[in-house]
């Protein structure tokens, strides 16, 4: 079965600490990850996809094959990163390639002064 | 950059009644997926479509279905309602051919009394 996890609900650390959100993952088949996060009062939007290799606000993800894992992480946190992230797979889709998106259940970062 | 729309905001009906959903998707996107997230939870994938057609299903009843339009608008449709029906509906438009690129409305927040 295609299924994302994220085992902590809350994750709080202090300005300028290390941040890693943890997301694992169970998909038979070469998956495609993904972070989205969710600003308080905004919609959810694309943080970075594992494909792209990217670093995006000083966060990256490594994808991880042989622990099925896709960590979120970030050197040093600030408080404007405060918000909810998932973490989706891409289950694959009809003829779009588009593929509907799994998520994860989210993990709420809260960063402290 | 994301130009999807959703109406309205905020539904409240009561159990076995129907209810429409709406979203507007921007020029371009010729996927729009519906997305069902209970509080607390991550979003759940209800349906895409692609071409006017459905294009892969998630776990649910028939009782929820859609409509995609041209115009790049679309609907979601429940009948009769349930309780459990009650969660924040997320449509998100895409490009096909392009994976993973889907972009999020802001929701319609469901409660059925």
């Amino acid at each position: 079965a295609q299924r994302v996890t994220q085992p902590e609900k809350l994750l709080s650390v202090f300005k300028g600490a290390p941040v890693e959100l943890k997301c694992n993952y169970s998909y038979s088949g070469s998956p495609e990850l993904f972070w989205y996060v969710q600003y308080s009062r905004q919609r959810l939007q694309l943080l970075l996809r594992h494909i792209s290799r990217e670093s995006i606000k000083g966060f990256t993800a490594d994808l991880n094959k042989g622990e099925t894992s896709f960590h979120l992480k970030k050197p040093f946190a600030q408080e404007e990163d405060s918000a909810m992230y998932y973490c989706a797979l891409s289950g694959g889709g009809g003829s779009s390639n588009t593929g509907k998106l799994i998520f994860g259940q989210g993990t709420t970062l809260q960063v402290k002064p | 950059e994301t130009g999807v729309t959703q109406s309205p905001t905020h539904l409240i009906k009561t159990r076995g009644q129907q209810v429409t959903l709406r979203c507007s998707s921007q020029s371009g996107h010729n996927t729009v997926s519906w997305y069902q997230q209970a509080l607390g939870q991550g979003p759940q994938f209800i349906f895409q479509y692609y071409r006017e057609e459905e294009n892969g299903r998630g776990n649910f009843p028939p009782r929820f279905s859609g409509l995609q339009f041209p115009n790049y608008s679309s609907e979601l449709n429940v009948n009769a309602l349930e309780l459990d029906d009650s969660a924040l509906y997320l449509c998100a438009g895409g490009l096909a051919g392009v994976r993973e690129t889907q972009y999020f409305g802001p929701g319609t927040r469901l409660l059925v009394l």
